[in-house]
């Protein structure tokens, strides 16, 4: 089976972009959880859908967004970004049991 | 949210020397994971722990699901240089769909 795969694996923006992250989970999984990694703060939970429901949310300010596809996909949204945005976003994936895949990640520059 | 308490942050040892490292919580968790995170990749699932009292291996990663469903250590005999990189716990209770996540231990193995 391929593993989680994010797209792009890097990108640089500027304060005020906005910014799509794309994640495709593992064949079946239908869960996907997005989380921002910085090392001042380490993982940090944004939020899990599963058949296109948001089902939980971390504390992270409406900027932040995301949607998931009928096929599982998923993608995460920041809008009006901020330099404190620069992070490895991380998406994971899981199946019927709690072993939560993660993707490569996403290394988001804002200047 | 509540994250976990992982111990110690950093460890620099001797090649062949045994590593442990420990995640406590105030709260019960049903699932602890083990994972490690190389430079500019995501976490790679190493253990998956799902019973109290659990004793897992993974070669010579050894993890244990503490009794008290509060705590979990990870244990790395003989260690090599691969070895390196940083080792987050993360633990899920049953009735939440996040998971939370230890703050890493990042180790170094010199040769």
């Amino acid at each position: 089976k391929a593993g989680v795969t994010q797209t792009p694996r890097y990108l640089i923006k500027t304060r005020g972009q906005q910014v799509t992250l794309s994640c495709s989970p593992i064949s079946g999984h239908r869960s996907v959880s997005w989380y921002q990694q910085t090392p001042g703060q380490g993982l940090q939970f944004l939020f899990e859908y599963f058949s296109e429901t948001q089902r939980n949310k971390g504390n992270f300010p409406g900027r932040f967004s995301g949607r998931q596809f009928s096929n599982s996909r998923s993608e995460m949204n920041v809008s009006t970004l901020e330099l404190g945005d620069s992070a490895l976003y991380l998406c994971a994936s899981r199946g019927q049991i709690n072993e939560q895949f993660f993707g490569p990640g996403t290394r988001l520059t804002v200047l | 949210g509540q994250q976990l308490n992982q111990s110690p942050q950093s460890m620099f040892i001797q090649e062949g020397e045994d590593v442990s490292m420990n995640c406590t919580s105030s709260s019960i968790f049903n699932t602890w994971l083990w994972y490690k995170q190389e430079p500019g990749e995501g976490p790679v699932l190493l253990i998956a722990l799902y019973k109290a009292g659990e004793l897992t291996s993974n070669g010579r990663l050894t993890a244990q699901f503490g009794i008290t469903r509060k705590d979990s250590f990870l244990n790395i005999s003989a260690s090599i240089p691969s070895d390196v990189g940083i080792y987050f716990c993360a633990g899920q209770r049953l009735n939440n769909n996040d998971m939370r996540f230890g703050a890493g231990t990042r180790l170094t193995v010199k040769p």
